[in-house]
């Protein structure tokens, strides 16, 4: 088993450009979340999702949007990207009932200029 | 040591030592805590969880004690080796949520010297 995987690893954008983060998961997991992660603080729920079909806001969702057509994927947009958005991009998921074991995916680090 | 929402505290230890990483919650209706590892340039990975009615939980080299009455949380990892060197984050989930939403830290740095 592959896990969760992303991709790309590490993209640059500019100011206003759009990108999709592509996450995926092979052990069948009901539920999926993104996190990004900046400098020297925790890991911040941007949008997750409880089943194919279905996503849901996190803490952090301006400015992003995800779908979730197969069970397997998870997408994370950003429509037009900000300076703000560097960070570093998790990708998680989980069996059903919001486990406390999450697994997550190597990240994808984003850099907008 | 570590509260969720404050600044990244560091650790430094000998090789062979044993090591304790702290960390304050602040909610008391979460229904498990549990302790991440990220090594440098990978995801995080779970070690170990404790349900908020327990007080001790033991896995292979690791220990988390729970002290609800001052919401306390600690990992304690025994015999240090240098592959235990990263950032351990602790997480606490709200058991009210369907998705069981977790809250992280912002993590404590390990390092350990050969």
């Amino acid at each position: 088993n592959a896990g969760v995987t992303q991709t790309p690893k590490f993209r640059v954008l500019k100011t206003g450009q759009s990108m999709t983060l592509l996450c995926a998961q092979d052990m069948n997991h009901e539920y999926m979340y993104w996190y990004r992660q900046d400098p020297g603080m925790g890991l911040r729920l941007i949008h997750y999702s409880v089943g194919e079909g279905t996503t849901a806001k996190g803490e952090v969702p301006d400015g992003y949007n995800v779908s979730r057509l197969k069970k397997q994927n998870f997408l994370l947009g950003l429509e037009s990207a900000a300076p703000s958005q560097t960070s570093v991009y998790f990708c998680a998921s989980s069996y059903a009932r919001g486990g406390s074991e999450q697994y997550f995916g190597p990240g994808t680090r984003l850099t907008v200029t | 040591g570590e509260s969720v929402g404050l600044h990244l505290p560091t650790l430094s230890v000998q090789e062979g030592d044993n090591s304790i990483i702290n960390c304050a919650y602040s909610n008391s209706a979460s229904d498990y805590f549990i302790w991440y590892k990220q090594e440098s340039g990978k995801g995080p990975q779970f070690i170990i969880d404790i349900r908020s009615n327990m007080d001790k939980r033991q896995g292979q080299r690791v220990t988390v004690l729970l002290n609800k009455t001052v919401k306390h949380l600690s990992l304690q990892i025994a015999a240090t080796q240098p592959g235990d060197s990263a950032v351990y984050f602790c997480a606490e989930r709200s058991g009210g949520t369907s998705y069981g939403k977790l809250t992280f830290g912002q993590g404590t740095i390990l390092t350990v010297h050969p």
